[in-house]
């Protein structure tokens, strides 16, 4: 199957400061790349959908301002976290998807991020 | 809004036991569903996806059934193995191709 990694695995970083996470697809070309965060023993909320060279597609009541989304490539998203809070606190995961059907969705390994 | 929730939300078997998780979902104007599985602290691996022309599909021990009238899914395991843990988790794709909501995930322990 197709590959979706994520860079880094985990972070930590101090409250007010910002972080980037990396999503690829390594063997396809994902037209549409969506990124979700899973808080301990719940399931994948999303937070936005991004197509190549569009702007994302933010969820209700994800701060775009705070959550900035870039899919400059075709294999490449990146998830920024700006001034990030303890309360951002989550496991970050992204997907990517291909063109046409049957519309598979892979996902990354997911990236661990804590503030303190 | 689309709806996805799955029963038991949890789950123990002993080793050896077949058993069958069970995924629901409100809008049966789908596109198709997959099965997922998650282990702790880990990202999800694709275990069947189900087109929604399909009835079912099948993978090693592992069998999905989609009945899009009724709007349920069902995954079946057979001859569970403790290396089944995990967290279940199936997801529905509306009929555009743009939502993909996930059921909040069945918590499987496979006892040796």
């Amino acid at each position: 199957g197709a590959v979706v990694s994520q860079h880094p695995s985990w972070v930590i970083c101090k409250s007010g400061t910002s972080v980037k996470i990396e999503c690829r697809s390594l063997d396809f070309q994902a037209t549409t790349m969506f990124w979700y965060r899973q808080f301990p023993k719940q399931s994948l909320m999303l937070m936005a959908t991004s197509n190549e060279g569009s702007k994302a597609t933010y969820e209700q009541g994800v701060e775009k301002d705070k959550f900035l989304i870039n899919h400059a490539s075709l294999t490449l998203s990146t998830l920024t976290v700006t001034s990030a809070h303890p309360e951002d606190s989550s496991f970050y995961i992204c997907s990517a998807r291909g063109s046409g059907g049957p519309y598979e969705q892979y996902f990354g390994p997911g990236t661990r991020l804590t503030v303190t | 809004k689309q709806e996805v929730t799955q029963i038991p939300a949890a789950l123990s078997v002993p080793e050896g036991e077949n058993l069958v998780l069970n995924c629901s979902f409100t809008d049966s104007a789908i596109y198709n569903l997959q099965w997922f599985r998650q282990d702790p602290g880990k990202g999800l691996t694709s275990l069947l996806l189900i087109q929604s022309s399909q009835r079912e599909q099948t993978s090693g021990r592992l069998n999905a059934s989609l009945d899009k009238s009724s709007g349920r899914s069902t995954l079946y395991i057979a001859a569970s193995q403790p290396g089944d843990s995990a967290t279940y988790l199936c997801a529905a794709l509306d009929n555009y191709g743009q939502n993909f909501v996930f059921g909040p995930g069945t918590r499987l322990s496979v006892l040796p």
